[in-house]
């Protein structure tokens, strides 16, 4: 099994740009979560989808962000315009029953 | 509301050493733990969990973990720290085995 698939591992861009991110979880999963990792905040769990409906978005910070499953087998977090302060590495993470399996990551920088 | 507290955001061992990373949870129910290792510039990856049955649970890597209900502890060990041990640790809970709740992390540093 090819484990949780994250797209691009590492991205630049500048403020104001929107920003996507991709994941793809394990086949099979029915469970989809997106984290944020900073020094400052620790991991922060942003939405988590139940057979690609999302379930809980009070994590996401603002509405400059917004994640969506058109398939159980592909997620996107978009933020759009982006700011610095949002520079952190994503997580995407998949489970079934009570493991979460969890992605590389993105390292996101916003200059 | 769940929330998990881990005592120490550093821990320094030496080779050879104990490793004792402290957990503690709050919740209302049984609940699921877990633990989780984040290596530098990887993404986290499951050491161990605690659904029911056995109170001592043992993991890869040599680790394990004992869930004391009347301490609401979930501590993790490992008898002799190895170099390659060097990592940040995530203690986790959940009620329903969906969303979890993670504490801030403990570093793990292993002296040679």
């Amino acid at each position: 099994d090819a484990g949780v698939i994250q797209s691009p591992r590492h991205e630049v861009t500048e403020m104001g740009q929107e920003v996507t991110l991709r994941c793809k979880p394990i086949s099979g999963h029915d469970y989809l979560f997106w984290y944020r990792q900073t020094m400052m905040r620790g991991l922060e769990l942003l939405i988590y989808f139940n057979n690609n409906v999302p379930i809980d978005d009070s994590g996401m910070p603002e509405d400059r962000f917004s994640a969506k499953m058109p398939n159980a087998s592909f997620s996107t977090l978009k933020i759009q315009p982006s700011e610095p302060r949002d520079s952190a590495v994503y997580f995407c993470a998949s489970s079934l029953y009570n493991e979460q399996f969890f992605g590389p990551g993105t390292r996101l920088t916003v200059l | 509301a769940q929330s998990v507290t881990q005592l120490g955001s550093h821990v320094s061992v030496s080779e050879g050493a104990l490793v004792l990373l402290r957990c503690n949870y709050s919740s209302s129910v049984p609940p699921y733990l877990f633990w989780y290792v984040q290596y530098p510039n990887q993404g986290l990856q499951l050491l161990l969990k605690y659904t029911t049955g056995a109170t001592l649970v043992k993991g890869i890597n040599g680790f394990e973990a004992e869930f004391k209900k009347s301490e609401t502890s979930f501590h993790l060990t490992k008898p002799s720290a190895h170099m390659s041990d060097a990592a940040e640790y995530f203690c986790a809970v959940t009620k329903y085995g969906n969303k979890l709740v993670f504490g801030a992390g403990t570093i793990l540093r292993v002296k040679s």
